[in-house]
């Protein structure tokens, strides 16, 4: 079974903070996401990795930044949150492009 | 712009009856469609994945159907359950695109 692991179910942090939000998948996926998803909004991209130390922008990538230094790991960095960033984050992981997503439990972050 | 629109946007049916969930879409060109079901507090897991030839697949009591000349799909449940509570998301993959496009979901409740 794909495993897609994310290190914090629950987060809370403080506006101004540095926030780093890890994903691991144990299936030597290549390509790797991450979303936020927000109440009546579904899922919004924010950044993609189809390679290592390859990433791109999705469609809203203002305020993030990530790293993806090995395969199996893709790091979501929030340099410095705001409480417009509070909402559910999702990674994901595909084998190939286009193949079935498998995603990982979420963590809920909170800004205050 | 591609878009997925899904209705209802939320639903509310017995345990025992039968559901039907659409998704219309924009997205061009097609490659595939898949239908994610989304429990609470978790990932989206994949249900079923349609392509252009075909118009219906199965898995368990949830059939999916396909229309690429109307740009519709249906998911539809048989003898809903409680476990069934979720939200269903459509996806659908341009062609030549390694990002899917993401429906808002519908919030499907089943109540004994």
């Amino acid at each position: 079974d794909v495993k897609v692991t994310q290190s914090s179910r629950y987060l809370v942090k403080r506006t101004g903070e540095k926030v780093f939000l890890e994903c691991v998948q144990d299936m030597d996926h290549e390509n790797m996401f991450w979303y936020r998803q927000d109440p009546g909004l579904g899922l919004r991209l924010i950044y993609f990795s189809y390679d290592v130390k390859m990433k791109e922008k999705g469609d809203i990538p203002e305020g993030y930044s990530v790293s993806r230094e090995k395969k199996e790991r893709f790091s979501l960095i929030l340099e410095s949150a705001s409480t417009n960033q509070t909402s559910m984050y999702l990674c994901a992981s595909s084998l190939w492009p286009g193949e079935e997503q498998y995603f990982g439990p979420g963590t809920r972050l909170t800004v205050t | 712009k591609n878009q997925v629109e899904q209705s209802p946007q939320s639903l509310i049916i017995l345990e025992g009856k039968n559901c039907t969930l659409q998704c219309n879409y924009t997205v061009s060109p097609f490659s595939n469609l898949r239908w994610y079901k989304q429990d609470t507090g978790r990932g989206p897991v994949s249900l079923t994945i349609m392509t252009f030839s075909e118009n219906t697949k199965s898995n368990g009591r949830y059939t999916a159907t396909l229309d690429a000349d109307t740009k519709q799909s249906s998911l539809h449940i048989t003898a809903s359950q409680l476990s069934d509570s979720a939200s269903y998301i459509c996806v659908v993959l341009p062609g030549g695109s390694y990002i899917p496009t993401f429906g808002r979901g519908t919030s499907l409740i089943v109540h004994p």
